[in-house]
């Protein structure tokens, strides 16, 4: 079975602070992981992927499969960057089904 | 630019109505997924389908059904729908062609269906 777990429903930070969005999953295969954002009043869409090894909008996650984590990262905290983020997995070589945790909204204080 | 468009942005029934909520895309994709979105819970898979007149059921099924009679459109049917089966709709497409693996390729998503049943 596959699962998401994000443990922090609300993160404050203030602006031009660092961010960490904790993500842990949890999965007996080959996993594929997301982060996916939903800015107010927009639709969902993707951040960024593990596949991509990309650096979106200066957020980074990276793998660490002995922690069995995808933590998204920023240095510094933008008042745009507030937003529900979703981490989200599937499984690498299966069909496209994607679990997705329950959310972490991050708020930017000015 | 990819599109995903869904019937109602809102909509209003009374419980033991049959509800319809529909999704279409126009990139081609092979996959579509119907989810809902509850506070708290995040989203939650209900169908999705791989293939025309193909179905799979995701993590909470019971009470839904979907039907993929085309490969650009998708439809979610709530066959008696009950009050815990308001919430926000989302659908969402992907593709499975381009070289890489499978399971690793973007959702896109359409603006959602908030589904009031009273």
């Amino acid at each position: 079975a596959q699962r998401v777990t994000q443990p922090e429903k609300l993160l404050s930070v203030f602006k031009g602070a660092p961010v960490e969005l904790k993500c842990n999953y949890s999965y007996s295969g080959s996993p594929e992981l997301f982060w996916y954002v939903q800015y107010s009043r927009q639709r969902l869409q993707l951040l960024l992927r593990h596949i991509s090894r990309e650096s979106i909008k200066g957020f980074t996650a990276d793998l660490n499969k002995g922690e069995t984590s995808f933590h998204l990262k920023k240095p510094f905290a933008q008042e745009e960057d507030s937003a529900m983020y979703y981490c989200a997995l599937s499984a690498r070589g299966g069909y496209q089904k994607v679990t997705f945790g329950t959310g972490t909204k991050l708020q930017v204080i000015p | 630019d990819v599109k995903v468009t869904q019937s109602s942005r809102y909509l209003v029934k009374r419980t033991g109505e049959k509800v319809f909520l529909e999704c279409v895309q126009d990139m081609d994709h092979e996959n579509m997924f119907w989810y809902r979105q509850d506070p708290g819970l995040g989203l939650r898979l209900i169908y999705f389908s791989y293939d025309v007149k193909m179905k799979e059921k995701g993590d909470i099924p019971e009470g839904y059904s979907v039907s993929r009679e085309k490969k650009e459109r998708f439809s979610l049917i709530l066959e008696s729908a009950s009050t815990n089966q308001t919430s926000m709709y989302l659908c969402a497409s992907s593709d499975n062609r381009g070289g890489l693996p499978q399971g690793t390729y973007e959702q896109y998503f359409g603006p959602g269906t908030r589904l009031t049943v009273t």
